[in-house]
């Protein structure tokens, strides 16, 4: 157990429609970043907060937007599905500001659009 | 683009030692060399990592060459519970707020055979 949870575990989604995803950091972790896992692939950056404002981002489009609350739990928006959207969708928690913590990652939400 | 290169898959018996191997001939000076291992449909699971001293852990070994240009990971009594795919990531330390993403390739599928 990592300490990271994500919600729901299993999504179906239609095309077109707007999804919220979310993610519980560990205790003590101020740094939240969001990854896409298509089937068969590596996981795929897609944005990071540290401390309620994104730091970073991947090569993702504007309709994937996210949250960083104070308690450093984390939203992934993602607007306008897209079949391509289809993904296992993982959240990764750390410690900013040191030179080597490692990421703790969730189990991760599969998202279906049909 | 990953900056690490593995073998695509490799078995290895059960009880024996497993031996995976990752090329990261471009990494820089101040880039760790991380592994993580995902099991079938789980979120990725923090092994060990490293910058150029060897280390050990509960879980596994990690060897890196003295020019750094390769490392690998070493599980002393492989199980069946080891069966995963295996990244191999190189990542620059940073400072507070630094862009801490992680960039995977596609990994090493390991299986271990009774």
């Amino acid at each position: 157990e990592t300490g990271v949870t994500q919600s729901p575990t299993h999504l179906i989604k239609t095309r077109g429609q707007q999804v919220t995803l979310r993610c519980s950091s560990q205790s003590g972790h101020n740094t939240v970043s969001w990854y896409q896992q298509a089937l068969g692939q590596g996981p795929q950056f897609i944005f990071q907060y540290y401390r309620e404002e994104e730091n970073g981002r991947g090569n993702f489009p504007p309709r994937f937007s996210g949250l960083q609350f104070p308690n450093y739990s984390s939203e992934l928006n993602v607007n306008a599905l897209e079949l391509d959207d289809s993904a296992l969708y993982l959240c990764a928690s750390s410690l900013g500001g040191l030179l080597n913590t490692e990421a703790f990652f969730g189990q991760g939400t599969r998202l279906t659009v049909v | 683009d990953a900056k690490t290169t593995q073998p695509p898959s490799m078995d290895c018996a059960e009880g024996r030692a497993a031996n995976l191997p990752c090329n990261h001939s471009t990494i820089s000076g101040n880039e760790y060399v991380y592994w993580y291992r995902q099991i079938h449909s789980q979120g990725p699971q923090y092994i060990i990592h490293g910058l150029k001293n060897n280390e050990t852990n509960e879980m596994a070994s990690l060897i890196i060459t003295e020019d750094r240009k390769s490392s690998t990971l070493i599980l002393p009594h492989a199980t069946l519970r080891d069966t995963a795919v295996y990244y191999c990531i190189v990542r620059v330390a940073g400072n507070a707020g630094n862009n801490r993403k992680l960039i995977w390739g596609l990994g090493t599928s390991l299986a271990v055979n009774p």
